[in-house]
């Protein structure tokens, strides 16, 4: 029943580059959340964007949300090596909990 | 300071024992979640709460037990049915808006070991 499944698993990039991670999800959701996680930690969140909206801006993060190709994207410009985490989308349906996806491991290289 | 707190940080399990993991919030929040992560995984969902005297089980359900019987805590038994315990285990709550899940917030974990 996974409702997130991020593309690529893995991404490695420089410092300064922009990082663009991609999600799909398989039913009608209400809102659709990112979370970070540094290794061994919990999960913090990001960003969520609603079924109505379709971008949504939070300092270096861009999201995006389509929900006719029931498909988001996470865009982290000017990458820092603290950004180095894994990264996770979730979708949300109303009266079900969220469903997390297997995640995209980032690592940002000075 | 407001927030959701796990203990122990680290569990060991001897084989055939029961353990129970500690989650706690005062966030005041409906919700409360538990999920187990696997080196290299995404989180498996294993019981859910929305209110209290009350969840339902997750993907991963078999060989643990929860209770709600207050809002601010939710813990997760790990009884001896569950062959492979050995995991990374997260808590989570959130605020529950016209039916759906909001934000979650989560705990720093409990990693449960095996002896």
């Amino acid at each position: 029943s996974q409702q997130g499944e991020e593309d690529p698993q893995a991404l490695s990039i420089q410092e300064g580059e922009n990082a663009t991670m991609n999600c799909s999800y398989k039913t009608s959701i209400n809102n659709l959340q990112w979370y970070r996680q540094n290794s061994g930690r919990g999960l913090v969140h990001l960003i969520l964007i609603r079924s109505n909206e379709r971008e949504k801006h939070s300092g270096r993060l861009r999201v995006t949300l389509d929900t006719s190709k029931k498909s988001s994207s996470l865009l982290i410009t000017a990458s820092r090596a603290a950004d180095t985490a894994s990264y996770f989308c979730a979708g949300n349906q109303a009266g079900t909990a969220l469903i997390f996806g297997k995640g995209t491991t980032l690592s940002v290289s000075s | 300071d407001g927030g959701i707190t796990q203990s122990p940080k680290y569990l060991f399990r001897k084989e055939g024992q029961n353990v129970t993991l500690s989650c706690e919030q005062n966030l005041n929040h409906d919700a409360m979640y538990w999920y187990r992560q696997d080196p290299g995984q995404g989180l498996r969902l294993i019981y859910y709460s929305q209110i209290v005297n009350d969840f339902q089980k997750g993907d991963i359900a078999e060989g643990y037990s929860v209770s709600r019987e207050k809002k601010e805590s939710f813990p997760l038994t790990v009884t001896s049915a569950q062959k492979n315990p050995t995991a990374f285990y997260l808590c989570a709550s959130s605020m529950v808006r016209g039916g759906g899940q909001e934000t979650q917030y989560f705990g720093p974990g409990t990693r449960l070991l095996v002896l």
